[in-house]
């Protein structure tokens, strides 16, 4: 399968603290994306980060992208009780679609 | 600028019957995506449309189906019913197909699809 596989399944932090979480695949990709859904509704796009490109900056959200280690992390940096909510990590490996892993389910506790 | 909108937001049926959901996408975007998230599972790629032709199917069954309507909105049917087919249902639109890879897909609130 081409789908992402997230790391961990679940996460529990409390507010202020700093959440990692990890997306691993399998084959070559053009870019990964990674998203938030709050309580099974639709996804919010995060931040895109291309293959030629390392880490990316939005907020308080940082992506790097290993394309040896075929892995990507996200950084939720000062974390706050409205982060709360699933990441997924998406891969685009031939252009037209998309693969999502079954995501992290972050917690934070206020 | 308004978003991605899916209608109905639940929808529920019986075992057998056909299900229609419907996307609108963001205007000037003309690639539609539906994705299939049932519970405890992740997004599961159905379809994608773009300018009015299907592109790409994931792997679903042929009761499956869709269209994408000139006005680039789109409607995923689901013939024959079966229980496991109760999940949300995601639409997602982006711009057109660019060298190296489609734009940012933009998610749809979602259609939650119970079949009873």
């Amino acid at each position: 399968s081409q789908q992402g596989e997230e790391d961990p399944q679940a996460l529990s932090i409390q507010e202020g603290e700093n959440a990692t979480m990890n997306c691993s695949y399998k084959t070559s990709i053009n870019n990964l994306q990674w998203y938030r859904q709050n309580s099974g509704r639709g996804l919010v796009h995060l931040i895109l980060i291309r293959s030629n490109e390392r880490e990316k900056h939005s907020g308080r959200l940082r992506v790097t992208l290993d394309t040896s280690k075929k892995s990507s992390s996200l950084l939720i940096t000062a974390s706050r009780a409205a982060d709360t909510a699933s990441y997924f990590c998406a891969t685009d490996h031939t252009g037209n679609q998309f693969y999502f892993g079954t995501g992290t389910s972050l917690t934070v506790i206020p | 600028e308004a978003g991605v909108t899916q209608s109905p937001t639940h929808l529920i049926k019986t075992r057998g019957q056909q299900a229609t959901l419907r996307c609108s996408p963001i205007s000037g975007h003309t690639s539609v995506y539906w994705y299939q998230q049932a519970l405890g599972l992740g997004l599961q790629f159905l379809l994608w449309y773009d300018e009015g032709e299907e592109r790409n199917r994931g792997n679903f069954p042929p009761r499956f189906s869709g269209r994408q309507f000139p006005n680039y909105s789109s409607e995923l049917n689901v013939n024959a019913l079966e229980l496991e087919d109760s999940a949300l249902y995601l639409c997602a639109s982006s711009l057109a197909l660019l060298a190296g890879g489609p734009d940012t897909q933009y998610f749809g609130p979602g259609t939650r699809l119970t079949v009873l």
